[in-house]
């Protein structure tokens, strides 16, 4: 399996600008997860959808923040508008559920996409 | 106080010693628990996880959990400057969430 994709793995893009990062989780994961991670911070967890539907939002930032996952194998975040302080690195993480063992669920993380916004 | 708390770092140990990483945890109701290996640059890659209380081992790591005390290690055995990353414990909360709660991870320094 080739893992969890994530586009770009880098991006630079000027305050105001609108940026849109993209996941495809692994096949036939049903859960997948938006995390962010910094230094100050350290790895947040965005949101999060099961069946592409958003289960939990409670970690996205601000209105400027947006998730969506059309199908089961893509998903994008999307920032608009861009600010400084969303500069860090964003991690997308798919899992598949078990009805038996919920707690030992392994989450597969993607490289990452590494957001600098000037 | 965070929900789950790890010593930042750096931990500094010679080639060959036990490295012990230690990870407190605030939710008595947590289920299970993870240790993830960041290299930097690098995205998290799951080492082991315990749900159980006690020891349980894997190759040269060893996970050890204490539900009563809140508490949660990771030993590496023979350390390797390989070895050399940072280390993130995450819990699986007692809720209906899915998600897991990271702490701000361990910098582990193997020397040569």
């Amino acid at each position: 399996d080739a893992g969890v994709i994530q586009s770009p793995r880098h991006e630079v893009t000027e305050m105001g600008q609108e940026v849109t990062l993209r996941c495809k989780p692994i096949s036939g994961h049903d859960y997948l997860f938006w995390y962010r991670q910094t230094m100050m911070r350290g790895l947040e967890l965005l949101i999060y959808f099961n069946n592409n539907v958003p289960i939990d939002d409670s970690g996205m930032p601000e209105d400027r923040f947006s998730a969506k996952m059309p199908n089961a194998s893509f998903s994008t975040l999307k920032i608009q508008p861009s600010e400084p302080r969303d500069s860090a690195v964003y991690f997308c993480a798919s899992s598949l559920s078990s009805t038996s063992f919920r707690f030992q669920e392994t989450q597969y993380f993607g490289p990452g996409t590494r957001l600098l916004v000037l | 106080q965070k929900e789950v708390e790890q010593n930042s770092g750096p931990l500094s140990v010679p080639e060959g010693a036990i490295a012990s990483l230690n990870c407190t945890y605030s939710d008595r109701g947590s289920q299970s628990f993870f240790w993830y290996r960041q290299y930097s640059g690098k995205s998290p890659e799951l080492i082991m996880f315990i749900y159980s209380n006690g020891d349980k081992e894997d190759g040269r790591f060893t996970a050890q959990l204490n539900k009563a005390s809140q508490y949660v290690s990771l030993l590496i055995r023979d350390s390797q400057p390989s070895d050399s990353a940072t280390y993130l414990c995450a819990v699986a909360m007692d809720t209906g969430r899915r998600a897991l709660t990271f702490g701000s991870g361990t910098r582990l320094q193997v020397q040569p």
